[in-house]
């Protein structure tokens, strides 16, 4: 069975961009979540999306967005880069989110100039 | 807010040496799980911890959870170069529906020959 995919693997912008991340998750897994990784801040939960719905949504600026498709691949959406929003982000699915393995993929790294 | 908390925050070990890495969480849960991260990699699930009293093993790494204490342990017997990597621990809130992990700060282990 593929893993979780995630595109593309690197991205440099400049400030003031937007950016569109993919993610594809493992068949027949409906729940995807994403997650910021830094250095500075460690992982942190942006959102979590189940059947094309934000079930949940972590504490960050409405400047990130997400939304998941009805086959379950999922993007999240960053406008207006700041130099902060430099991290990996990576996309987890399960078959239901709570309380099963959450399978992460490779990660985005995005470099904001 | 949950928080969670793990220690020791690096570690270097000898191989053949035994260790156990601590993860505490400040508010109720029963939903842990344990992920290892290799140097620019993703993460990669370990174990799944979904009741009090729940221990699992995988090889050289053993986990434990204890719900009323709100702590869970990853210990690692005989350790080898090959489990050199940064452990995280996660825990979902117990009231959120689906999924929304909140990490803790992860553990550099190194281990020397």
């Amino acid at each position: 069975k593929a893993g979780v995919t995630q595109t593309p693997r690197y991205l440099i912008k400049t400030r003031g961009q937007q950016v569109t991340l993919s993610c594809s998750p493992i068949s027949g897994h409906r729940s995807v979540s994403w997650y910021q990784q830094t250095p500075g801040q460690g992982l942190q939960f942006l959102f979590e999306y189940f059947s094309e719905t934000q079930r949940n949504k972590g504490n960050f600026p409405g400047r990130f967005s997400g939304r998941q498709f009805s086959n379950s691949r999922s993007e999240m959406n960053v406008s207006t880069l700041e130099l902060g929003d430099s991290a990996l982000y990576l996309c987890a699915s399960s078959l239901r989110g709570r309380a099963t393995t959450q399978y992460f993929g490779p990660g985005t790294r995005l470099l904001v100039l | 807010e949950l928080k969670v908390e793990q220690n020791p925050l690096f570690l270097s070990m000898q191989e053949g040496k035994n260790y156990t890495i601590y993860c505490n969480y400040s508010t109720t849960s029963d939903r842990l799980y344990w992920y290892r991260q290799d140097p620019g990699k993703s993460l990669e699930s370990l174990f799944v911890l979904l009741s009090n009293g729940a221990v699992k093993q995988e090889g050289r790494l053993m986990a434990s959870l204890d719900t009323k204490a709100r702590l869970s342990t990853l210990h690692i017997t005989a350790a080898v170069h090959d489990l050199s990597a940064t452990y995280f621990c996660a825990v979902d809130m117990i009231e959120t529906s689906g999924s929304r992990l909140t990490f803790g700060e992860g553990t550099q282990l190194t281990v020397n020959p």
